[in-house]
């Protein structure tokens, strides 16, 4: 069945780095541009960044730009989220979410149609 | 960017209810919008994309209306694994997308 797996949340300290992967399945993953959306303790949705397909495109949320990198290995069918100069106000749970048409994530349709069950990063000292 | 202004924050409502919670673009996104429902400690789930089309899978008693910049939810005859909360989220033309504030959808 169609699933995205995330992995690499844990507890870091402020101005450090960590990798979260998503490991998809079960779906052609070199089709689908991906997101990354998160969610702070006890607040809403938040979306984070985009992929194309290919890998040739991406957009970040302003919160993160120039310190999150998205990128993928469409042979090994996995996303990831570089984040580095960690601050407090990032910790929240990360979802992974494919783009709900395939191709050019650009339509009515588009939106995120499979979500994984997310990882938690939390950042303190 | 574009800012969704979503209302009530919070509702209280009984089962066999009819619920509307509606969300409000600052610009005109046609028909980009979908809508999400999040149970606690779970990842949201698509409902409604388009604005109106169901996600394959979802109860017939979810529908979504609306185009331009006034948007609804609809659920009727609210069922008891209804009470949630749900968001709104565009994706029109460049990014960011962005989500709504939420509704969280309450027993009463």
């Amino acid at each position: 069945q169609v699933q995205l797996v995330e992995s690499g949340g844990g507890v870091v300290q402020p101005g450090r780095s960590l990798r979260l992967s998503c490991a998809a399945s079960g779906f052609t993953f070199s089709v689908y541009a991906m997101h990354w959306v998160r969610q702070a303790p006890g607040k809403g949705l938040e979306w984070v960044a985009v992929i194309s397909y290919d890998g040739g495109i991406k957009f970040y949320a302003d919160s993160v730009k120039g310190r999150f990198t998205i990128s993928r290995d469409n042979f090994k069918n996995t996303l990831f989220l570089e984040m580095n100069s960690l601050r407090a106000e990032d910790t929240a749970v990360y979802y992974c979410a494919r783009c709900g048409v395939s191709g050019i994530c650009s339509s009515s349709g588009s939106g995120m149609d499979v979500w994984g069950q997310g990882t938690t990063v939390t950042v303190s000292s | 960017d574009i800012q969704m202004t979503q209302s009530p924050s919070s509702l209280s409502a009984s089962v066999g209810d009819r619920v509307t919670i509606t969300c409000r673009a600052s610009q005109g996104i046609r028909n980009d919008l979908g809508w999400y429902q999040q149970k606690p400690g779970k990842a949201p789930k698509r409902l409604i994309y388009a604005a109106s089309s169901l996600q394959s899978g979802v109860p017939s008693r979810f529908s979504g209306s609306g185009s331009g910049t006034e948007f609804t939810l609809t659920i009727n005859s609210l069922q008891p694994e209804d009470f949630a909360t749900y968001y709104c989220l565009q994706q029109h033309s460049s990014y960011p997308w962005t989500f709504g504030q939420g509704t969280k959808v309450e027993i009463k």
